[in-house]
């Protein structure tokens, strides 16, 4: 599988922007780029994907960059609901792959 | 929005003693699956499944391991023999095909304590 590189942790200060950055220097061509995030206690929940484009939803935007060796998710306005581990993974676009997850990026956020 | 439960929220269990966790995955999803997360650790992969058999497994999805789906709806995994080390959190997903690929929603889990 293709490895992501993301910082161990963030902080951001509530309703600021945060940029949570994801580097994947050997995607391959056919690997989506997906991000999910686990609040405490919780089950890890989708976020956003992209493959090529930045993307945006009611969540989040997506940025990726023209090379597709990095990425980053971009929350428009933290709030203390968005405290949580947000993971970077890549998956091959079968409709039937297993995540991997790696240790994900702690966001803090701070009232 | 539809999603994805599980029941029970904690079990305990003697080590030996037999478990099956349940889900009910989104009623229109194609695919399932079962995860699991060691209190501090990773999410780790155990084992997808479509058209009523297995279409991926890894390591830790040995032979104490299985999963069915008895009807239309529910999903479960079942371990034969618990050991002190299968003690974590045990999370459903399930997902669409095509035009979601990937997109795998889960559930809030199981926690299994073995003692």
């Amino acid at each position: 599988d293709a490895k992501t590189t993301q910082p161990n942790s963030m902080e951001s200060n509530e309703e600021e922007p945060v940029h949570l950055p994801c580097n994947h220097s050997t995607i391959s061509g056919t690997d989506y780029i997906h991000w999910y995030r686990q609040l405490p206690s919780q089950g890890p929940e989708y976020v956003i994907h992209g493959l090529t484009s930045n993307v945006n939803n009611r969540m989040a935007s997506l940025a990726i960059a023209e090379d597709r060796k990095s990425s980053t998710l971009i929350l428009h306005r933290a709030t203390l609901r968005d405290a949580a581990v947000y993971y970077c993974i890549l998956s091959a676009s079968s409709g039937n792959t297993p995540l991997v997850f790696g240790k994900g990026t702690r966001l803090s956020v701070i009232a | 929005e539809p999603e994805v439960t599980q029941t029970p929220s904690h079990q305990v269990t003697q080590m030996g003693q037999e478990v099956i966790l349940h889900c009910v995955p989104i009623s229109n999803h194609l695919y399932f699956y079962w995860y699991r997360q060691i209190l501090g650790q990773k999410v780790e992969f155990l084992v997808s499944f479509y058209n009523n058999e297995i279409s991926e497994k890894s390591e830790i999805f040995d032979d104490q391991f299985s999963v069915e789906r008895p009807d239309g709806s529910n999903f479960t995994l079942k371990i034969r023999s618990t050991k002190l080390e299968d003690s974590a959190m045990y999370f459903c997903a399930s997902s669409d095909d095509f035009l979601l690929r990937d997109t795998q929603y889960f559930g809030p889990g199981t926690r299994l304590t073995v003692l």
